[in-house]
């Protein structure tokens, strides 16, 4: 398996614009994790999702934040306005729902806003 | 408000000693104590895991040992490789199945 795929890697982008950060689950997994990192933060849990039906979205910091998950190969983070401060790195992260706390991410999305 | 912490931002230690990092944590209803190991530019990887029903588990070089008492567990690293030189996460799962995940701490393993 080639693992948790994320797109794009980077993302450049200005204030204001909407933000697309894509994720493919490990085949399999039927839990997805959505999380931000930042130096103030740490790694923070934003949402996840069991058999592609959210759970928990608490750590979504604002109404601009919405994911969804189609289907059990994809899910969709998106930012809509985006803001400077939403500047982070994204990690989509999928498991077993026998062993959520052996969670496999993906190498991550930069993301920047100017 | 933190609920796993690890104090320490940094650590550097000779090769061929032990790594001992350390963390904190205040929900008494966590499962499962995790550590995640991260490369830069890579995600974080789980490395091993400790059930709250236990106090010590073993996987090769890599020891967590768990102090419910205290709300303290460890990570020992025995003999420190070069390639252990990593930012080290410290994290706990609540019964919701949350992962909730410490800041983490540098390691430098030094020649």
């Amino acid at each position: 398996d080639a693992g948790v795929i994320q797109s794009p890697r980077h993302e450049v982008t200005e204030m204001g614009q909407e933000v697309t950060l894509r994720c493919k689950p490990i085949s399999g997994h039927d839990y997805l994790f959505w999380y931000r990192q930042t130096m103030m933060r740490g790694l923070e849990l934003l949402i996840y999702f069991n058999n592609n039906v959210p759970i928990d979205d608490s750590g979504m910091p604002e109404d601009r934040f919405s994911a969804k998950m189609p289907n059990a190969s994809f899910s969709t983070l998106k930012i809509q306005p985006s803001e400077p401060r939403d500047s982070a790195v994204y990690f989509c992260a999928s498991s077993f729902s026998w062993a959520t706390y052996e969670q496999y991410f993906g190498p991550g999305t930069r993301l920047t806003v100017t | 408000d933190q609920q796993v912490k690890q104090n320490s931002p940094s650590l550097s230690v000779q090769e061929g000693r032990i790594s001992i990092l350390n963390c904190d944590y205040t929900n008494s209803m966590f499962d499962y104590f995790l550590w995640y190991k991260k490369y830069p530019a890579e995600g974080p990887t789980f490395l091993i895991s400790i059930s709250s029903i236990k106090d010590k588990n073993e996987d090769g070089r890599f020891t967590v040992f768990l102090n419910k008492s205290a709300k303290h567990l460890s990570l020992h690293i025995v003999p420190s490789q070069p390639g252990d030189s990593a930012v080290y996460f410290c994290a706990a799962r609540a019964r919701d199945d949350k992962i909730i995940f410490g800041k983490g701490t540098r390691l430098h393993i030094l020649p």
